[in-house]
Parts: C-alpha cells; structure tokens; sequence
C-alpha cells in the first residue's frame, strides 16, 4: 500500500494550458516536500511546506498544503515545455522514533509545444 | 558549493557479482541517505547515515549494505547481484538528515544493468 498516492501518474497537455497534480494520504506529515527529477538526474528540491493551509508560490507553480497536512497540490499555470519531467512530493513523519521522508509514486508531465 | 557527487554514473554487472557505489555529499552535511528508484515501485529507501552511524534502515535485504566514512562520504554495497537489482541508485545529502523541513539534495544517480 502506497502511503503517498499521486495523482494523475500521467499528464500530457499542450503549452499554455493549467494543470493541478494532487497528492494525498490518510497519514498526517510534519512537513511535505515537492521534487521535479528530468531524464537521467536526481529528483531537485522545489518547495518545503509545512504549515496546515499553507501556500507557496514559485514563479508559475502554486503549492498548498492541506489545513489538516495530509494532503497537497500543485497547480501550474500556463505550462511551458521546460515544466516537463517528474514531479514527486515527499511527505515527512515520524516512524520508529527518527523523521523519516516518504516519496509519493510520482506524476510524469509531458508540455507540448 | 559542490552538489552531490555519485560515481559511477553507469554500471553493468551479471547476476551473482557484487557492486559498491560511491556518493560524496555537498560538503558541511553529514546526513547521506540512498534510494533506489525502479518505473515499478518509484523512490524507495534504501538507508540513512549520519556521522558515519545507519541511523534509519528500509526494508531490503540484508544484501544491501553501506557505510559512512569521517569525512561524510558514503558507499553502497549490493552482494549477490539479481536482476530484479536494476535500477537507479540515488544518493541524497542534507545538513542534519531525518528533518523533513531540510530537503534533501540528490546527486545523479548511479544506473545499475544486472544481466
């Protein structure tokens, strides 16, 4: 059973259209994080969030967190070609006494020109 | 800052052998933790270290194994290699590990071919 579930796994849409990418858990985190890896490189860090309700912006991408921290999105407007890759979100708890990051399956997205 | 440096980028093993994978962390952190990432089962956790002690352990087996050395630098090791061993190998380096808050920054990866 995946403890992080990501959805949709697979996206394909044309440049200029918005997108929301959802990411959801019955488990409650101490913090969520959100990754974008490209073909052949590790996963980069784009954004930690922790507080319940909280929303961050990063220039086009729009990421909350949800008021009870079991679940977050991320919302990207006017998708441009370099948005494409996948995204990961990583939730943090609390497991055998030391903080442990749980990664969610992952959402590949495709822009088209 | 130097990133997060794997080596080798590439390995193509035969079943049976055994590998060892490098990972140096961006330097001042001392928390490096290994994924194994597989199109199937997405990022699993492999292991954390943290000042040259596995501080948080996955559920692989006892093939899987790695260490810390002083200076940070980590190594994996997989004995008695399985097909089913192909994968990405991701290292990932945080100042203190274990804090979600963090982040953690990943290196390339090491792409292991077990034929």
């Amino acid at each position: 059973t995946q403890l992080l579930e990501q959805s949709p796994q697979f996206l394909s849409i044309q440049e200029g259209e918005n997108l929301t990418v959802y990411c959801n858990s019955s488990s409650v985190f101490s913090s969520l994080q959100w990754y974008r890896q490209e073909p052949g490189e590790g996963p980069v860090l784009l954004v930690t969030v922790v507080t319940g309700g909280e929303v961050k912006k990063l220039k086009r991408l729009t990421f909350q967190f949800g008021d009870a921290r079991k679940d977050s999105s991320l919302h990207i407007t006017a998708a441009q070609p370099g948005d494409t890759g996948l995204y990961l979100c990583a939730g943090a708890r609390l497991f055998q006494g030391a903080q442990k990051l749980v990664f969610g399956q992952g959402t590949r997205l495709t822009i088209n020109p | 800052k130097a990133g997060v440096t794997q080596t080798p980028r590439y390995l193509i093993k035969t079943r049976g052998q055994q590998v060892t994978l490098s990972c140096s962390p961006i330097s001042g952190h001392r928390s490096v933790s290994w994924y194994q990432q597989t199109p199937g089962q997405g990022l699993q956790f492999l292991f954390e270290y943290f000042s040259e002690t596995q501080r948080n352990k996955g559920n692989f087996p006892g093939r899987f194994s790695g260490r810390q050395f002083s200076n940070s630098r980590s190594e994996m090791n997989v004995s008695t290699l399985e097909l089913g061993d192909s994968a990405l190998y991701l290292c990932a380096s945080s100042l203190l590990g274990g804090d979600g808050a963090a982040g953690l920054f990943f290196g390339s990866g090491t792409q292991l071919s077990v034929l």
